[in-house]
């Protein structure tokens, strides 16, 4: 079955600064990989996706993530943070057959000047 | 403008009581999708639909119905058998069943039990 794991449930950056939300999956195939972003009480905003093509994604708002086989990551990066980045962001990957989601646990991303 | 609705923003729910979540969607969008948040948690699919007059249960469907009369509609009933209803409730929809599809999301509605 496939699953992914977020490795910290809250990262805190200051402004201006990289950031780093770790993302690890497990699926039996090449897996379909996301990243969406959730600002509070608000729906989901796809980030950018990964399937099967180049490995190096580029998304919205300077995001970018790389999909690296041999270490089973999907890691999301922004080399300087901005105080509107501040949600919470999901890697998700989609299952075989049905767009099935399934939903890692989140990791809330705190900005602070 | 072309997205999802969800209506309402903030439901209340009594006890004994069936409650309707509404999401409509003007992208003609052949599926669409109920998933439930809990705090800290993930999104999980209560029930999804690839077609009108279709759909199937998620990973939590117990407690919940839905119908799919028209393309642009998937209102789920949060029934009294859902002891636990509180929670925020998010739906989606994509294109159909091409392995390239992206899933968009309404704003959610939140759920609270009096």
């Amino acid at each position: 079955a496939q699953s992914v794991t977020q490795l910290d449930s809250h990262v805190s950056v200051s402004e201006g600064t990289p950031v780093l939300l770790r993302c690890n999956y497990s699926s039996s195939y090449s897996p379909s990989l996301f990243w969406y972003v959730q600002h509070p009480n608000k729906g989901l905003q796809l980030l950018l996706k990964y399937t099967s093509a180049a490995t190096l994604v580029k998304g919205i708002n300077g995001f970018e993530a790389e999909f690296k086989k041999s270490e089973t990551s999907f890691h999301l990066t922004k080399p300087s943070a901005h105080m509107s980045d501040a949600a919470e962001y999901f890697c998700v990957v989609r299952t075989t057959g049905f767009q099935k989601l399934v939903f890692g646990t989140g990791t809330r991303l705190l900005v602070s000047p | 403008d072309g997205g999802i609705t969800q209506s309402p923003k903030y439901l209340f729910r009594k006890e004994g009581q069936n409650v309707t979540l509404s999401c409509e969607q003007n992208l003609n969008h052949d599926a669409m999708y109920w998933y439930r948040q809990d705090p800290g948690q993930g999104l999980r699919l209560i029930y999804y639909s690839q077609i009108v007059n279709d759909f199937q249960k998620g990973d939590i469907a117990e407690g919940y119905s839905v119908s799919r009369e028209k393309k642009e509609s998937f209102p789920l009933t949060v029934t009294s058998a859902q002891k636990n209803p509180t929670a925020f409730y998010l739906c989606a929809s994509s294109r159909g069943r091409s392995e390239e599809e992206t899933q968009y999301f309404g704003p959610g509605t939140r759920l609270l039990v009096l």
